[in-house]
């Protein structure tokens, strides 16, 4: 089983309509979590970094949230734009292991 | 630009063939890290390096896979005997020592065994 779950696997918005993407993970000890967005054909590029000890960071117009008490975090896109069309890539990070743990990503498609 | 390069982009070759992907990382990064990411699914973990050093290596990495970084700058990823299962995005990534260091990558090569 994946460490990293995400849903929805994939959703549809309208342009401008805010959505939130979800991640639960198993993965432990805890030592950070972050988004990455990953455009088709290319690599993923980090959105935020969260540790044990922050429960939200904002990049623009994404805002992550972190409860690390039931090991899950949200993406929140305020807003939505037509370049918003992604994956968003949700990946934990343990104490001592240098190996970063993936989720499959959650497929967003902003149609105007 | 100086953010993480991966050369080629694009590679098509025949089953049985050899092929070998360059990755140059930012330069004032120490740790290179190379993944595998096929189609719907996540980057999956072949292996790292800390400088010149290959410190973890994923049981994804076959004997047919090898990964060298020789001075601890670019890497190269070597795939001998290509399979059609070898088909996939292969992904390089680097960041500064410390845990809470995002990894930056690159946009990958595409390979596509025929």
């Amino acid at each position: 089983k994946n460490q990293v779950e995400q849903s929805p696997q994939s959703l549809i918005i309208l342009e401008g309509k805010n959505c939130t993407l979800q991640c639960n993970y198993t993965v432990s000890p805890f030592s950070n979590l972050r988004w990455y967005k990953q455009d088709t054909g290319r690599g993923p590029v980090s959105l935020t970094i969260m540790t044990f000890s922050e429960n939200t960071k904002s990049n623009g117009r994404y805002t992550a949230t972190l409860d690390a008490d039931t090991k899950q975090s949200s993406l929140h896109i305020t807003a939505s734009q037509l370049s918003d069309s992604a994956s968003y890539i949700c990946v934990v990070s343990a104490y001592g292991n240098n190996r970063l743990a993936f989720g499959k990503g959650n497929q967003v498609v902003v149609i105007p | 630009d100086t953010g993480v390069s991966q050369d080629p982009r694009h590679k098509i070759t025949k089953r049985g063939q050899n092929v070998t992907f360059r990755c140059d990382p930012i330069s004032e990064h120490n740790r290179l890290y190379w993944y595998r990411q096929t189609l719907g699914q996540g980057p999956e973990f072949l292996t790292y390096f800390q400088n010149e050093a290959q410190l973890e290596k994923s049981r994804l990495l076959s004997d047919r896979f090898s990964a060298e970084r020789p001075k601890g700058s670019f890497s190269t990823l070597e795939i001998q005997r290509t399979e059609q299962g070898d088909s996939a995005m292969y992904l390089c990534a680097s960041s500064s020592a410390g845990a809470s260091q995002p990894q930056h990558f690159g946009d990958g090569t595409r390979l596509s065994i025929l």
